[in-house]
């Protein structure tokens, strides 16, 4: 099994503020890599794919970098809407099942 | 654009076997373009796989899991349905349908997710 971790567990950050969260994989997943917006009480959205793309509706504040093992968002300009919980995940073919990050959650500073 | 929505019983008590069905809308199931997961959050915490299901019939299940899953499409109502046998306290948690296009990729599209309470 893949495992994924992800640092920091918690990110406090002043709105207009700029966030890099981490994501690691315990073998190399290639590309294969998303990330999830969470809030209370919702369920998860995609935000990236493909480590990097973004999914459709999702605005350009939203980055994400990295390859094989080791993966990063960017959120470029905290709104206040983007204070959530964030899970990448890896969708790697082999071995065959998906796994999720423990989470980071973003904060108001 | 594919709706997805859990339904079944939102208590189950301990040792019994629990039961929820994902309805799928604006798409067929049985396009063949997406397989259909499920995947669970327990309180605070976060999200474990469980399991897939494609059209043709063909599963895989997460191993940690795979001794009690049996997930099963029916696609004449436009359904999948998940069963987690033997059930305790650790199961409890929000269960979420999703799906992804491709044989592997991410989870597009979510249902809202529906709590599972394991007690007596």
């Amino acid at each position: 099994e893949i495992v994924m971790t992800q640092s920091p567990a918690t990110l406090s950050v002043s709105p207009g503020e700029r966030a890099t969260l981490s994501c690691r994989a315990s073998q190399s997943v290639s590309s294969n890599l998303a990330w999830y917006q969470q809030k209370p009480g919702q369920a998860p959205r995609l935000l990236i794919y493909g480590a990097s793309t973004r999914a459709t509706g999702i605005p350009a504040r939203f980055s994400g970098s990295g390859s094989g093992t080791e993966f990063t968002l960017t959120i470029s300009s905290l709104q206040s809407e983007d204070f959530a919980v964030y899970y990448c995940q890896q969708y790697n073919n082999w071995p065959r099942i998906f796994t999720f990050g423990p989470g980071t959650k973003v904060d108001i500073k | 654009q594919v709706q997805l929505q859990e339904s079944g019983p939102g208590l189950v008590k301990p040792s019994q076997t629990l039961s929820l069905t994902c309805t799928v809308s604006g798409g067929s199931i049985s396009s063949g373009s997406y397989y259909w997961s499920w995947i669970r959050q327990p309180a605070g915490k976060g999200l474990e796989w469980i399991g897939r299901i494609y059209t043709s019939g063909s599963t895989n299940y997460n191993p940690s899991l795979k001794s009690r899953v049996t997930i099963s499409v029916d696609t004449s109502k436009n359904q999948f349905s998940l069963k987690l046998s033997s059930v305790t306290a650790a199961d409890t948690a929000v269960y979420y349908c999703a799906t992804h296009s491709g044989s592997y990729g991410p989870f597009d599209y979510w249902g809202q997710g529906t709590l599972v309470t394991v007690s007596s």
